[in-house]
């Protein structure tokens, strides 16, 4: 079945460092990948997405390109904020249906 | 314009009670879905409700767990005769249409069953 394997956390980096969460998946066919944060007391909110290789998710500073090849969908960040603080989870889904697979999250923290 | 809500937050049951989550999906949303994450596991979907019907309980387990989302008033994921097993975050999700990519999350409940 499909399955997403996310990098084990907690990640914790100072403000203004690069941020690399990595993402892979296992799939079949072709599916849209995704990438949402969970900030402390609240729901997951969607981040990015890209729905076909090559195609690149971006929102916020943050940037996802998805590679078919090496089928990986890795977070990244040029300089991060102490507001950037979250769980971060990959997701697929296959299909075009409503079943989202979820990794099991990274935790970051960002200190000043 | 409130977003998904979930209640409660925790909820402690003791092993053979029935524990009752709810949730109340963003204004003019008509699906619903519910998620689990165990511990160090990702969440996982469990089922997809729209008003009155159950679209898709693939996910749910074949006993002691149910779902409705009625007419009127929030959804409600019901677990029968809890054990310790079915500890665990549970995630509430609506969207207007059936477009996974616009799924909006509530906060979760964390269920621990001593």
């Amino acid at each position: 079945g499909d399955s997403v394997t996310q990098m084990e956390g907690p990640v914790t980096l100072s403000e203004e460092a690069f941020l690399t969460i990595n993402c892979t998946y296992t799939a079949t066919g072709y599916p849209s990948l995704f990438w949402y944060v969970q900030y402390p007391g609240e729901g997951l909110q969607l981040l990015l997405k890209a729905t076909k290789a090559d195609d690149k998710g971006s929102n916020k500073g943050f940037e996802a390109t998805y590679r078919k090849e090496t089928t990986s969908f890795h977070l990244e960040k040029g300089s991060v904020q102490v507001s950037d603080s979250a769980v971060y989870f990959c997701a697929l889904s296959n299909f075009g249906n409503e079943k989202l697979t979820f990794g099991t999250g990274t935790r970051l923290t960002i200190i000043p | 314009n409130a977003g998904v809500m979930q209640n409660p937050r925790h909820l402690v049951r003791r092993r053979g009670q029935e524990a009752r989550l709810r949730c109340s999906p963003m204004k003019g949303h008509s699906h619903v879905y519910w998620y689990r994450q165990l511990p160090e596991e990702g969440l996982k979907f469990m089922v997809y409700l729209q008003k009155e019907n159950i679209i898709d309980e693939s996910g749910m387990p074949k006993e002691r767990f149910s779902a409705e989302f009625p007419k009127e008033g929030p959804s409600i994921l019901r677990i029968q005769q809890v054990v310790r097993g079915d500890s665990a975050a549970y995630f509430c999700a609506s969207s207007p249409e059936q477009v996974n990519e616009k799924l909006f999350f509530g906060s979760g409940t964390q269920l621990s069953v001593l």
